[in-house]
């Protein structure tokens, strides 16, 4: 049992150059997230998607587009990358079930550097 | 201020000892309450969830929450040096939404 992957594990891009970023749960989770994770900040939401179909803003989503490809699949896209895009990103899952707040499931991250 | 604060260490204690980690937040809303793990390029395990106030147990871990403090803590007895690793508190109001703290960089000194 896999739980989240992510693809690739680590990236290195030019400035201006675009990317996607490749998340996929097996867990039959409604719910996906990406985040960013920078020293001194924590993990930020960048978008989440609540149920296939469903795509809405977090904290930090400027710069960035998803797509919920179904219901395993979320992927994350720099289409112009920039310096301070440079971070570790997060995928992780959750199903909430009814009204409840259920934890969620990380992937192993993936490590981008915008040069 | 941030919703919630943590402090970021590092943290070190000898094998065996009792460490308590502690997050404090300032949103009243605030119902669930999680603390993950994350090793060194790993992504967050989760590695206890709570709802509102009170002690829960598993094992070596009990997390303590007081909602009229608005103070989490996570306490590790008989530390071993596999619990060196990076410990986040993370809180939601009863949607999806987590917010997270910073972590704290936590190391067992064998």
């Amino acid at each position: 049992n896999a739980g989240v992957t992510q693809t690739p594990k680590f990236q290195v891009l030019k400035t201006g150059q675009s990317m996607t970023l490749q998340c996929a749960q097996d867990m039959n989770h409604n719910s996906m997230y990406w985040y960013r994770q920078d020293p001194g900040m924590g993990l930020r939401l960048i978008y989440y998607s609540a149920s296939e179909g469903t795509t809405d803003k977090g904290e930090v989503p400027n710069g960035y587009n998803v797509s919920r490809l179904n219901k395993r699949e979320f992927s994350l896209r720099l289409e112009s990358a920039a310096p301070s895009q440079t971070s570790v990103y997060f995928c992780a899952s959750s199903d909430p079930g009814t009204g409840i707040n259920q934890p969620q499931h990380f992937g192993d991250g993936t490590r981008l550097s915008i040069l | 201020q941030k919703e919630v604060e943590q402090d970021p260490g590092p943290l070190s204690v000898p094998e065996g000892a009792i460490v308590s980690l502690n997050c404090t937040y300032s949103n009243s809303a605030f119902q669930y309450f999680m603390w993950y793990r994350q090793y060194s390029r790993k992504g967050p395990e989760l590695l206890m969830y709570t709802y509102s106030s009170g002690n829960k147990e598993d094992g070596r871990f009990t997390a303590q929450v007081d909602k009229s403090s608005k103070y989490i803590s996570l306490f590790i007895r008989d530390s071993q040096p596999s619990d060196s690793a990076t410990y986040l508190c993370a809180m939601a109001e009863g949607n999806e939404k987590l917010t997270f703290g910073t972590g704290t960089r936590l190391t067992i000194i064998p």
